[in-house]
């Protein structure tokens, strides 16, 4: 079993819909959860971080933890073309350290 | 945040040689990572650096392979050593910044091609 899971995809969604990316974590004393966007070509960029259960909004977007599903989840209202890229669900296992999902990949339809 | 430069941005090098990317960042940080993200992969932390300790490395990947340096608090070299193809992917060093627990940010890669 892997340690973070993220469908895929792609996730298409049309302009000013919400996305929804998911993630389940297999680690139970995982504390910090983080979301980035990684356009094709560049680097990961941080875009949220959530710690405590419960939901974490940040302009267009919120994030939503559920420890005891070990699920987080991330909803981006109002989508943009410019929106699409990969996200990843990252996970920190207490060694400071990030575990990193596979990514989804959003793609947003004008 | 901070500024994170890293070089080079990417290089194509024969098997068997060695490629040194090297990671400096604006601020005084006390621990980089190293990542790989092998194409259409996500990230997996090759190792942890400390400034005056010797590096740890995550299960799979060896110092013998993927030395490291960490000289001071801002600077820190990877060396991927006897490159073969597999090797061929972007290396990533990232840090943690600022006062909130556990945030990772990243340098623009280095893209690594082997021959």
């Amino acid at each position: 079993q892997k340690e973070v899971e993220q469908n895929s995809g792609p996730l298409s969604v049309p302009e000013g819909a919400i996305a929804s990316l998911n993630c389940t974590y297999s680690d139970r004393v995982s504390q910090s959860f983080f979301w980035y966007r990684q356009y094709s070509g560049k680097s990961p960029e941080l875009i949220m971080s959530i710690y405590s259960n419960g939901d974490k909004e940040d302009g267009r977007f919120t994030a939503q933890l559920n420890k005891a599903s070990q699920y987080v989840s991330l909803l981006i209202r109002d989508s943009q073309p410019s929106d699409s890229a990969t996200y990843l669900c990252a996970v920190s296992t207490g060694r400071r350290a990030l575990t990193f999902g596979s990514g989804t990949r959003l793609q947003v339809q004008p | 945040s901070a500024v994170i430069s890293q070089k080079p941005s990417r290089d194509i090098c024969q098997r068997g040689t060695s490629l040194t990317i090297q990671c400096q960042v604006d601020s005084q940080v006390t621990m980089m990572f190293w990542y790989r993200q092998q194409p259409g992969q996500s990230l997996t932390l090759i190792a942890t650096a400390n400034q005056g300790s010797e590096a740890t490395y995550e299960s799979g990947f060896v110092i013998d392979k993927f030395p490291i340096s960490r000289p001071n608090l801002t600077f820190s070299t990877l060396t991927v050593s006897n490159l073969s193809p597999e090797d061929s992917s972007i290396y990533l060093c990232s840090v943690e910044v600022g006062q909130e627990r556990e945030k990772l940010f990243f340098g623009s890669g280095t893209q690594l091609s082997v021959l």
